[in-house]
């Protein structure tokens, strides 16, 4: 069974302080994915890496995509209310098509005014 | 942008009825969509893969005769959760796979439907 490691599960912080969440696996991830959910809806995506070493910016998120492709991070800069959300990440292991994503625990993320 | 949707977003049922859930994409057509299911204060566990045309795939522990996934046409797949119990209860969400884009081959997911059984 292929596991993905999410950390931290819970984290609370102060309006304009930076955090950082982290996803590791022990495999090969053919494209991780982040996700966005807000209680009672849906996942939302908010981005998709693929190459080792990728690096990609959304606002104030950045993600990081490991170089070995087994681990991945979300960097919020200057947390702010909104930001609050449950973040999760999720990967798929063989490419080449359509395959059932594999989700982390995620992580609750309160950002308090 | 790729929309899903999923009907009804919420039910209530007794327990030992059955309760159909539809998995609607809504501006693009996908072969493959996928079941989720998530309990309270956890994360998505994948339930099945529903393939357009042919019989579903399920997931080590997903019982197929419990959960009949049915993906007729190439924009609805359903799920039914056949003699449902208090413990089936829980948030269901569905996901479309789609081929390029501009995001590229990515899945979209519904709003989820969250499931009552009493």
């Amino acid at each position: 069974t292929q596991l993905l490691e999410q950390s931290p599960q819970f984290l609370s912080i102060q309006e304009g302080e930076n955090l950082t969440v982290y996803c590791n696996s022990s495999s090969v991830f053919s494209s991780l994915q982040w996700y966005r959910q807000e209680p009672g809806e849906g996942p939302v995506l908010l981005v998709t890496v693929v190459t080792g070493g990728e690096v990609k910016k959304l606002k104030r998120l950045t993600f990081q995509f490991g170089d070995a492709r087994k681990d991945s991070s979300l960097h919020i800069t200057a947390a702010q209310p909104g930001d609050t959300g449950l973040y999760l990440c999720a990967g798929a292991w063989s490419g080449g098509g359509a395959d059932g994503l594999t989700f982390g625990k995620g992580t609750h993320l309160i950002i308090q005014p | 942008g790729a929309v899903v949707s999923q009907h009804p977003s919420w039910v209530i049922c007794k327990s030992g009825t059955s309760v159909k859930i539809e998995c609607r994409s809504l501006d693009f057509q996908a072969t493959t969509m996928f079941w989720y299911r998530q309990f309270p204060k956890q994360s998505l566990m994948l339930m099945a893969t529903s393939n357009e045309g042919s019989k579903a795939t399920y997931e080590q522990g997903v019982e197929k005769d419990k959960f009949l996934i049915n993906h007729a046409s190439l924009t609805l797949s359903t799920l039914t959760v056949t003699s449902a119990h208090p413990e089936d209860s829980s948030f269901y969400i569905c996901s479309a796979f789609r081929q390029g884009g501009f995001l590229g081959e990515t899945q979209y997911f519904g709003p989820g439907t969250r499931l009552l059984v009493l």
